[in-house]
């Protein structure tokens, strides 16, 4: 089983519908979960880390369910300018260890 | 604001060749590290460091090398270019490597080996 596994997508959605990503790892010793944006030939950045208790801004709401091992990103009144790949990382230990990248799910949203 | 700074932006090399893919950041960042991105594998760590004169090795890191002699510059080279080495490069920086902060990265080197 690989470390993130994202459901790789596309999903196509219009304008102003609300969208869910799940991604599962497999170390449940995982310590930190972020989900990154990615927009096509660019770089990734950081989107929002993902808190235990869960944690929104604005339209987007990120998820932590450690008993099932997996983080979820819900994005509310999809926009145009959401269109983008949306990469599960998880830090899978403790200390001086490097993120780990999921594949990633790409998102278009039509108008 | 520079933050990572990666150059070139694009390559092309023959197969055999080498080269390096330099990378520079002004944020004090302890934590370096390169990905190669390519179409359905996801970012892949091929190098990484957590501070000067420290590396190790990443995912992929066979047909790469890298040093870190200063806590801004961390270079990678491609020491005998192959096509199968025909990726998106990126850098990244941050104060952690296992994300006690947030994971910086340039804009991308895109390299085709022929």
């Amino acid at each position: 089983r690989k470390e993130v596994e994202q459901d790789p997508g596309p999903f196509n959605v219009p304008e102003g519908a609300t969208v869910a990503f799940n991604c599962t790892y497999s170390n449940s010793a995982s310590q930190s979960f972020f989900w990154y944006r990615q927009d096509c030939r660019k770089e990734p950045k950081l989107l929002m880390s993902v808190y235990s208790s869960g944690n929104e801004d604005g339209r987007f709401t990120a998820q932590l369910n450690r008993a099932s091992q997996y983080i979820s990103l819900l994005i509310r009144d999809s926009k145009l300018s959401d269109s983008a790949t949306y990469l599960c990382v998880v830090n899978p230990y403790s200390g001086n260890t490097p993120l780990v990248f999921g594949k990633g799910t790409r998102l278009s949203v039509i108008a | 604001n520079a933050g990572v700074t990666q150059t070139p932006k694009f390559q092309v090399l023959k197969t055999g060749q080498s080269m390096t893919l330099q990378c520079a950041q002004d944020m004090n960042h302890e934590y370096m590290s390169w990905y190669r991105q390519d179409p359905g594998m996801g970012l892949r760590l091929i190098h990484y460091s957590v501070g000067a004169g420290i590396t190790d090795q990443g995912e992929v890191p066979n047909g790469y090398n890298v040093s870190r002699s200063t806590t801004e510059d961390f270079p990678l080279r491609l020491l005998s270019a192959a096509p199968s080495q025909t990726s998106v490069y990126f850098c990244a920086s941050s104060y952690h490597p296992g994300g006690g902060g947030e994971l910086f990265f340039g804009e991308g080197s895109r390299l085709t080996v022929l």
